[in-house]
C-alpha cells in the first residue's frame, strides 16, 4: 500500500496568515492527489483533485501543487472557518490511503 | 437535493454482526462507484472497501477482507456494508462516499453512522 505522510502533524496560525501543509507519498503517484477538510463533527469535503484541481465552490485562497512524491496544499490567506483538520489522499491505487491528517488550529 | 444518508450503526458485542446502510439522493446512483470509509475517535480517515456501478467490481482494506462485504441495490440506490466477527478496532464513525471514478476521489459524503464494539 501506498503511504502518506503529512507534515507537520499541527499547526498553529493566525487569520490572515499563510500556510503549507505537505503530503509525501511512498511511491511515485503522477498528480493522483486530493485534499480534504474536517471540521470537528463533520465528514470531510473535498478541497482540491488531480493535486491542482480546485474543486466547484470551494474559494481561491486554497491551492494544491506538486507531483511525483511531493505535494502541498497552501492556503493564502487564513478565515476563521478554515480551521480544521487536513487530510491527503492519494488515487494512485487500491488500496486508497489517506496521510494521517494536520490539524490547523487558532494560535 | 444531493445526499448521502448512512444509518444502522450502534452498539454490538465482539465477534458481533451489523448491516449500515447508505441512502442516495439527488443523483443517478447506478452511475458512480461507491465507498465505505471510516474513522475511529481522534482518528484519522481509513478507506474501507468500494464497489463498481454494477456490483461486479470491488475492493476492501486488507483488515477486513474475509469479515466486511460491500453490496448495492442500484433499484433502491442503496449501499450497504455487512460487517460480521466485529473486533473493537472496528470502532468508528462509517461514512458512505460518492467516487467519481474506479480510484478517485471522494466527491461526495454522508454524516456518518456510529458503530461501537465493546462488550
Amino acid at each position: 500500500a501506498i503511504q502518506l505522510t503529512q507534515s507537520p502533524s499541527s499547526l498553529s496560525a493566525s487569520v490572515g496568515d499563510r500556510v503549507t501543509i505537505t503530503c509525501r507519498t511512498s511511491q511515485y503517484i503522477s498528480n493522483a492527489l486530493a485534499w480534504y477538510q474536517q471540521k470537528p463533527g463533520r465528514a470531510p469535503n473535498l478541497l482540491i483533485y488531480d493535486a491542482s484541481s480546485l474543486e466547484s465552490g470551494v474559494p481561491s485562497r486554497f491551492s494544491g501543487s506538486g507531483s511525483g512524491t511531493d505535494f502541498t496544499l497552501t492556503i493564502s490567506s487564513l478565515q476563521p472557518e478554515d480551521f480544521a483538520t487536513y487530510y491527503c489522499q492519494q488515487r494512485n491505487s487500491y488500496p486508497i490511503t489517506f496521510g494521517q491528517g494536520t490539524r490547523l488550529e487558532i494560535e | 437535493e444531493v445526499q448521502l444518508v448512512e444509518s444502522g450503526g450502534r452498539l454490538v458485542q465482539p465477534g458481533g454482526s451489523l448491516r449500515l446502510s447508505c441512502a442516495a439522493s439527488g443523483f443517478t446512483f447506478s452511475n458512480y462507484w461507491m465507498s465505505w470509509v471510516r474513522q475511529a475517535p481522534g482518528k484519522g480517515l481509513e478507506w474501507v472497501a468500494s464497489m463498481y456501478q454494477d456490483g461486479s467490481e470491488k475492493y476492501s482494506v486488507d483488515s477486513v477482507k474475509g469479515r466486511f462485504t460491500i453490496s448495492r441495490d442500484n433499484a433502491k440506490n442503496s449501499l450497504y456494508l455487512q460487517m460480521n466477527s466485529l473486533r473493537a478496532e472496528d470502532t468508528a464513525v462509517y461514512y458512505c462516499a460518492r467516487l467519481r471514478g474506479a480510484v478517485t476521489t471522494f466527491d461526495l459524503w454522508g454524516r456518518g453512522t456510529l458503530v461501537t464494539v465493546s462488550s
